[in-house]
């Protein structure tokens, strides 16, 4: 039972335009979101998050759109760059907030074309 | 500042023997959380540590274990293992549980287990 979807496996979005992955979620006691960002061979790292009070949180050329009634979840990168070539997961969390026992999609590879 | 260190980072076993992984938190980050990346089901977690105890478990069989020590190093272990369980084990640490936004897990490099 997958509780959070990334339903595109791969994107490939020009340099300079912009990329978008998105995210489904089904358990509606998810209170927390967050993307990480991982290249080969490395941890995944962790890019914005968002709570489940705000609709939006923007931190640079990323930004993260939230809209719980369709338990929908984007990531919006503005300006694409060649460095942001990498595998996206969604994550989420059902423990007030913080990061403890998250759910994670099974990712997106973004590839950034010059 | 160090990041998370897992040890070792690539290791290849047969069926049914054991293993332990090894993760070694950030200075100072007392949570420690493991998770399984397959092909196909992204990262699933394992278990969560905080203080020697577990906080929090995942779904998975009761061969997978782990621990905690009183330095807030962590290791796990599998043991009977199966095919199934070749994966990519990531350790992740974090600073204060219960605060809100820490979403910032600082994940290790992973300890890539092939089991043949």
């Amino acid at each position: 039972d997958q509780q959070v979807k990334q339903n595109s496996p791969s994107l490939s979005v020009q340099e300079g335009r912009i990329s978008i992955l998105n995210c489904d979620y089904t358990n509606s006691m998810f209170d927390y979101f967050l993307w990480y960002k991982k290249y080969p061979a490395e941890g995944p790292t962790f890019l914005i998050s968002i709570s489940s009070i705000k609709d939006k949180n923007e931190d640079g050329r990323f930004t993260v759109f939230l809209n719980k009634s369709a338990k929908h979840l984007s990531l919006h990168i503005v300006p694409s760059q060649p460095g942001d070539s990498a595998v996206y997961f969604c994550a989420a969390s059902a423990r007030g907030g913080t990061a403890s026992k998250l759910t994670f999609g099974t990712g997106t590879r973004l590839q950034v074309t010059l | 500042k160090a990041g998370v260190t897992q040890t070792p980072r690539y290791l290849i076993k047969t069926r049914g023997q054991q293993v332990t992984l090894s993760c070694s938190p950030i200075s100072g980050h007392r949570s420690v959380s493991w998770y399984q990346q397959t092909p196909g089901q992204g990262l699933q977690f394992l278990f969560e540590y905080f203080s020697e105890t577990q906080r929090n478990k995942g779904n998975f069989p009761g061969r997978f274990s782990g621990r905690q020590f009183s330095n807030s190093r962590s290791e796990m272990n599998v043991s009977t293992l199966e095919l199934g369980d070749s994966a990519l084990y990531l350790c992740a640490s974090f600073g204060s549980p219960g605060r809100a936004n820490t979403g910032e897990l600082f994940f290790g490099e992973g300890s890539r287990l092939t089991v043949l």
